[in-house]
């Protein structure tokens, strides 16, 4: 079983759609939860980072982290084209010395 | 501040060859780390390193060297390259302490033939 399980899409949405990324994971030992947003052919970059369980709100991003159930979401309210991309879940333990990624959710925004 | 850069952009390798990929950060994080990417499989760990003079394997570290000699350069060597090293290679530097903040280069795409 994979560390980390994430549904591939693609998903299409029209402009102004709200959007829900999900990963579900495996080890309860881990305890940062991060999303990243990757576009073609560039380096991933650092969206929104959790600690532990709760929720977290950075503008139109939603970061939601359910220990319990092993499940963590990224809502995107309001979607725009230029959310257009992959996001990728990752996760460490304590030490930070390893991340386990998601393999991606391909997101369009239709305009 | 570049951040975190790598060379080279592409490149193309034979069976057998070896190369260096190079990667720099100037941001003064201790950690750094070296992931390759494929197609379904996400972004898999090969090496890391906690600070100069100290690595470690991650998930995928068969195939590859590393060294860290400063803080700031951590190159990833090929020794005998063969087509299953054909992948995207992303070198990422992260903060020292939580929230681990990890900061990505722009990536070497390496095909194998």
């Amino acid at each position: 079983q994979k560390e980390v399980e994430q549904d591939p899409g693609p998903l299409s949405v029209p402009e102004g759609a709200i959007v829900s990324l999900n990963c579900t994971y495996s080890n309860s030992a881990f305890q940062y939860f991060m999303w990243y947003r990757q576009y073609s052919r560039k380096g991933p970059e650092l969206l929104m980072y959790t600690y532990s369980s709760g929720n977290k709100e950075d503008g139109r991003f939603t970061a939601q982290v359910d220990k319990s159930s092993k499940y963590i979401s990224l809502f995107i309210r309001d979607s725009q084209p230029s959310d257009s991309a992959t996001y990728l879940c990752a996760m460490s333990t304590n030490t930070g010395n390893q991340f386990y990624f998601g393999t991606g959710t391909s997101l369009t925004v239709i305009p | 501040n570049a951040g975190v850069t790598q060379t080279p952009k592409f490149q193309v390798l034979k069976t057998g060859q070896s190369m260096t990929l190079q990667c720099a950060q100037d941001m003064n994080h201790e950690y750094m780390s070296w992931y390759r990417q494929d197609p379904g499989m996400g972004l898999r760990l090969i090496h890391y390193s906690v600070g100069a003079g100290i690595t470690d394997q991650g998930e995928v570290p068969n195939g590859y060297n590393v060294s860290r000699s400063t803080t700031e350069d951590f190159p990833l060597r090929l020794l005998s390259a063969a087509p299953s090293q054909t992948s995207v290679y992303f070198c990422a530097s992260r903060t020292s302490a939580g929230p681990y903040e990890q900061y990505f280069g722009p990536g070497t795409r390496l095909t194998v033939t």
